[in-house]
């Protein structure tokens, strides 16, 4: 097993494109999240997925912002119209159950760059 | 709501020395847990160390241990004898009922040889 993995580490792309992030959680952990991190600040939650089910949104999350897990394993992050201000690292991480108080795996994060 | 408050923005530590980063917290969740993250530079987040909220005891793991103030709020991480490899940035986190963590905003702590 090799952690979890985000695809890709760097995008950088132009304000008004639309941009999808990957994330494969570690095999068996049926939970997986999805964090925005900007520069000194902690990491601030967006969503999360208990199987294929997404369970929880934030109010951050705007109508650009969809998120997937389709089959339960792997999430797609997507930002539909970017804008500057979602520049930030995009983190993922998964936890195995029960989900109460386990530890959340971290994956590398996605750095996003809106020009 | 839950809040996470870390007040000090950057710490140092001369190697083999003891430090401690502090972190208060609110909640209105009676079961809860409290967590530090490690973020080294450029590297992934990695899980230091956990408290379950119901659990009177300090929990420790080798260097590294909490002192919990459940009725006060606080967290505070102490790191013991210290290393070049402790420097990282540390994030103190409260996992509720549906374990997503609320982070504060990080202690950045420098290791001087």
């Amino acid at each position: 097993d090799t952690g979890v993995s985000q695809n890709p580490r760097h995008k950088i792309t132009k304000r008004g494109q639309n941009v999808t992030f990957r994330c494969d959680p570690i095999s068996e952990h049926n939970r997986l999240y999805w964090y925005r991190q900007t520069l000194g600040q902690g990491p601030e939650f967006l969503t999360y997925f208990q199987n294929e089910a997404q369970l929880e949104k934030s109010r951050l999350l705007s109508d650009r912002f969809s998120a997937e897990r389709p089959k339960g394993s792997f999430s797609t992050l997507e930002i539909q119209r970017t804008e500057q201000g979602d520049s930030a690292m995009y983190l993922c991480a998964s936890s195995s159950p029960p989900q109460r108080g386990q530890e959340q795996f971290f994956g590398p994060g996605t750095r996003l760059t809106v020009l | 709501a839950q809040t996470v408050t870390q007040s000090q923005p950057e710490m140092s530590v001369q190697e083999a020395e003891t430090v401690t980063l502090s972190c208060t917290y609110d909640t209105s969740e009676s079961d809860y847990y409290l967590f530090w993250y490690k973020q080294p530079p450029s590297r992934q987040m990695i899980l230091v160390i956990r408290q379950e909220a119901y659990k009177q005891q300090n929990a420790t793991e080798n260097r590294f241990s909490v002192n919990f103030q459940k009725a006060a709020k606080s967290f505070s991480l102490k790191i013991s004898d210290s290393q070049l490899g402790d420097a990282a940035m540390y994030f103190c986190a409260h996992g509720g009922a549906t374990n997503k963590l609320i982070f504060g905003t990080g202690t950045l702590l420098a290791v001087q040889p």
